[in-house]
């Protein structure tokens, strides 16, 4: 079945050190997204990419960083930069360009302290 | 940029009650998402929508494009309707706005 596989599904991480966030899918989408979710607030954009080896921050992208090497992966690093990293992260793709239906992950739920 | 408002932000219901959840957004839209989040956190994809209505199952969405505004619909709602339930606005290609998301309780 196709689908999103975000792993792990929960993460603790001591305060000051980079942690890495994987996200895969074997739906070929070209467009894969990085959300961040916060209580009581709606999911919030980091990074996203259109198409492999490129890739624009979102509207809270400071703190991490994204690759895209391939069209599978979209992993998020979460530095030591981020001043409040803890929170539930969610990978989401869709086919570029084109208003259509976004797939989720199941999320990460990252604490760190 | 898109605000989108979602109400309410809780609901609690009975087995059985129809029940509705809104959404508004401020400006122009190409397509609107009803999502669903289970406790455990990940989401689904419920509907997409730019016009009219879409029913799958108990669920019916209805979007109303002059009016901004978007309604989604349980029928004879049950405990495994329990969810977050988040609207989510395309204002550009790449681009959702997503609102607070609705608590829905549904209680045997």
């Amino acid at each position: 079945d196709g689908g999103i596989t975000q792993s792990p599904k929960y993460l603790f991480r001591k305060e000051g050190q980079n942690v890495t966030l994987s996200c895969e899918q074997n739906l070929n989408h070209d467009a894969m997204y990085w959300y961040r979710q916060d209580p009581g607030q709606g999911l919030r954009l980091i990074y996203y990419s259109q198409i492999v080896n490129d890739f624009q921050k979102g509207d809270i992208a400071e703190g991490y960083s994204v690759s895209r090497e391939k069209k599978e992966s979209f992993p998020l690093t979460v530095t030591s930069a981020q001043k409040n990293p803890t929170a539930f992260y969610l990978c989401a793709s869709n086919i570029e360009g084109k208003n259509t239906e976004a797939f989720f992950g199941q999320g990460t739920r990252l604490t760190v302290v | 940029k898109n605000e989108v408002e979602q109400s309410p932000q809780n609901l609690t219901a009975q087995e059985g009650e129809f029940i509705t959840i809104n959404c508004s957004y401020s400006v122009g839209i190409s397509a609107l998402h009803w999502l669903q989040q289970h406790p455990g956190g990940g989401i689904v994809s419920l509907f997409m929508l730019s016009s009219g209505k879409k029913k799958h199952g108990r669920l019916i969405a209805t979007i109303n494009i002059q009016e901004k505004h978007s309604s989604l619909h349980i029928t004879a709602s049950h405990p495994r309707d329990s969810a977050v339930y988040i609207c989510a606005v395309h204002w550009s290609p790449t681009r959702l706005t997503f609102g607070e998301g609705t608590q829905l309780t549904v209680n045997p």
